[in-house]
């Protein structure tokens, strides 16, 4: 069974800042990706990074990256200069290859609040 | 837009009624998959399919659940007999099996399911 860990309910960052949002996982999968997604109160959910098992270096996109530390089983995303409109619901979420099934195992989230 | 859509986007139904929600993925996209979402929650897994044939099923989703993907284009997702405890989100993602990806699941804007 797949597992995922994010301790923070919610976090208040002053704009600009960098902002870091925690992830554990725990998986006896040898192969897994781990996701982080956005959902705005509007409520879609829209993708942000991936970072596969075997991936040797740290995923980045823009902004965003995640830290990758696999041996502690922790897949952090930093945001860098946050922006009014970063604020949303965060999900760090993974995927184990199951009979092809690449279901999607979601944390509980963390609510990001970006003060002007 | 060729995104993932869903209909309709909000339901509201009193206790013991039936109700169908439609979602259309993206048209090249072979594998979609149902998700709940109960709120200050991430989204629970539901069911999958690849192509028409459903091939798993949670165990959060009842006998009064049933999925459907004929042709294996659109789906539909039928509740019968909603209880309040079906109030939710109800997410619909799609994606597609390549070597050069990673499976990212396209989300589309959910249906939100409220049972008075």
């Amino acid at each position: 069974a797949q597992k995922i860990t994010q301790t923070q309910p919610g976090m208040f960052v002053q704009e600009k800042e960098a902002v870091t949002l925690d992830c554990t996982y725990d998986t006896s999968d040898p192969s897994y990706g781990l996701f982080w997604y956005k959902q705005p109160s509007s409520g879609e959910m829209i993708f942000l990074i991936y970072q596969g098992s075997y991936d040797q270096q740290n995923a980045t996109e823009g902004r965003y990256s995640l830290n990758f530390q696999k041996a502690r089983k922790s897949a952090n995303l930093v945001i860098s200069a946050s922006q009014l409109g970063d604020s949303a619901m965060y999900f760090c979420a993974m995927w184990g290859t199951d009979f092809g099934n690449e279901k999607l195992t979601f944390g509980t989230g963390t609510r990001l609040t970006i003060i002007p | 837009d060729t995104g993932v859509s869903q209909d309709p986007r909000h339901k509201i139904t009193k206790r013991g009624q039936n109700v169908t929600f439609r979602c259309d993925p993206i048209s090249e996209h072979n594998r979609l998959y149902w998700y709940r979402q109960t709120l200050g929650q991430g989204p629970e897994f539901l069911t999958y399919f690849q192509n028409e044939a459903q091939l798993e099923k949670s165990r959060l989703l009842s006998d009064r659940f049933s999925a459907e993907r004929p042709k294996g284009s659109f789906s539909t997702l039928e509740i019968q007999r909603t209880e309040q405890g079906d109030s939710a989100m109800y997410l619909c993602a799609s994606s597609s099996r390549s070597p050069s990806s990673y499976n990212e699941q396209f989300f589309g804007p959910g249906t939100r399911l409220t049972v008075l």
